[in-house]
């Protein structure tokens, strides 16, 4: 079994200023993680997986994310926000083995607003 | 640009209509997937095909079927939809079943059911 809570279904950082974004997992098998992005009318594109390698792991558009299973967190930061950095945020968690029996499994969504 | 390319981008039907949505890729990936996906919630998976064979149907009402005419394309055939049938749907790919962690999701079709 498995799921994914996100902290804050909104979170609003001014442009320039730190973006974080939590994400906390439970997983009976070692997991996989992914960030997704979701800009407006459009899919969902991956921003950065955690693939059982490096436990922080650096994505696309400056954005990077740590892995700590002590915390079972895999949360979403970037040093300075931008505008075109609004959007939808989706952390998702599948298992490590078995080709993933259970599927991914999707948080709610943080909906990223950037104040100018 | 998305490697996963949907049409059409928006699509309004009646309930007594019958349309298709389409899904195509050429990366040679053998797994496609269908997700659904409420105005802001996470998406919901559907259906998953491997080698061109429904392997996962996620107890989807029949007024959604799904075809896989060959590996390149995937097909979504809608009947008797319903209002609460509305929303984003999503056509994903992998290089094998069930790959997770390697999906390339396209741009979504919005369906509006009046």
């Amino acid at each position: 079994a498995q799921s994914v809570t996100q902290l804050g279904s909104h979170v609003s950082v001014s442009e320039g200023a730190l973006v974080l974004l939590r994400c906390n997992y439970s997983s009976s098998v070692p997991p996989y993680l992914f960030w997704y992005v979701q800009y407006p009318n459009q899919g969902l594109q991956l921003l950065l997986k955690y693939t059982s390698a490096a436990t922080l792991v650096k994505g696309i558009n400056g954005f990077e994310a740590e892995f700590k299973k002590s915390e079972t967190s895999f949360h979403l930061t970037k040093p300075s926000a931008h505008m075109s950095d609004a959007a939808e945020y989706f952390c998702a968690v599948t298992g490590l083995s078995g080709g993933g029996a259970d599927g991914l499994t999707f948080g709610k969504g943080t909906h990223l607003i950037i104040q100018p | 640009d998305t490697e996963v390319t949907q049409t059409p981008k928006h699509l309004v039907m009646g309930m007594t209509n019958k349309k298709s949505l389409k899904c195509e890729q050429h990366m040679g990936h053998r797994a496609m997937y269908w997700y659904k996906q409420k105005a802001k919630k996470p998406p919901e998976l559907m259906f998953v095909y491997s080698y061109e064979k429904l392997s996962i149907n996620e107890s989807v009402p029949s007024r959604f079927s799904p075809e896989c005419p060959n590996s390149s394309l995937l097909n979504l055939h809608l009947h008797a939809l319903q209002p609460e049938d509305s929303a984003l749907y999503l056509c994903a790919s992998s290089q094998a079943a069930q790959a997770w962690w390697d999906l390339h999701f396209g741009n979504g079709t919005r369906l509006t059911v009046t």
